[in-house]
């Protein structure tokens, strides 16, 4: 099954400790992107990546960090959390021809 | 960056009609896409369409596309319970991210 996948789905975390997110896609995918969710903001990019080893900041990267090293993964790296990132994480990759992009289950972070 | 526009709520009768507008930003956006995002879910993605055209029927699914207006509209036709959730419309930017709307809840009742 094509698909995108996140773990954790739920951390609950403290400000400062190192976490990671992972994200894995099936489909070949050579684009893909971290968003965060947070209410009245709505979504908005946080890294995206076009390919291996090319990554570029979307619209909030800061207090993030990304790699990709392999074209199926694209984790997102918290090297020091703190409390305004706590939000609703989702990971997505996209199709080349109609960019399509196809969404993870999310992951809810909480930092205290 | 501007935003998209979208009215944040919309409450109809099961069976009717619900139509969800949009208004975007980018008049050279090549593709509009419109997702759900169901409770606890991840985003779904519904539907798109390509800029040079005008509607796109899927099943239910009907979206109009406005160019010169930037206006775009999500029907879905004999609306169920099961529609009940939060509808997204995206215009697709240079690097490719996608500019999300802020979302229109959609209730349906019996």
């Amino acid at each position: 099954e094509a698909q995108v996948t996140q773990n954790p789905r739920y951390l609950i975390t403290v400000t400062g400790k190192k976490l990671t997110v992972t994200c894995s896609q099936n489909m070949n995918h050579e684009y893909m992107s971290w968003y965060r969710q947070d209410p009245g903001l709505g979504l908005r990019q946080i890294y995206y990546s076009m390919n291996v080893e090319v990554t570029d900041k979307g619209d909030v990267p800061e207090g993030y960090k990304v790699s990709r090293k392999e074209k199926r993964n694209f984790p997102l790296i918290l090297e020091s959390p703190s409390p305004n990132q706590t939000s609703l994480y989702f990971c997505a990759s996209r199709t080349d021809s109609t960019y399509e992009q196809y969404f993870g289950p999310g992951t809810r972070l909480t930092v205290t | 960056g501007e935003d998209v526009e979208q009215s944040l709520f919309l409450s109809v009768r099961e069976g009717d009609s619900s139509v969800i507008n949009c208004t975007y930003t980018d008049s050279s956006s090549t593709y509009l896409y419109w997702y759900k995002q169901e409770p606890g879910a991840g985003l779904q993605l519904l539907t798109y369409i390509f800029s040079n055209m005008d509607m796109k029927q899927d099943q239910r699914l009907t979206v109009l596309l406005n160019k010169k207006d930037k206006h775009l509209s999500l029907r879905i036709a004999d609306t169920q319970t099961g529609d009940s959730a939060i509808y997204f419309c995206a215009e697709i930017k240079a690097g490719y991210a996608l500019n999300f709307g802020k979302g229109t809840s959609l209730l349906v009742t019996p």
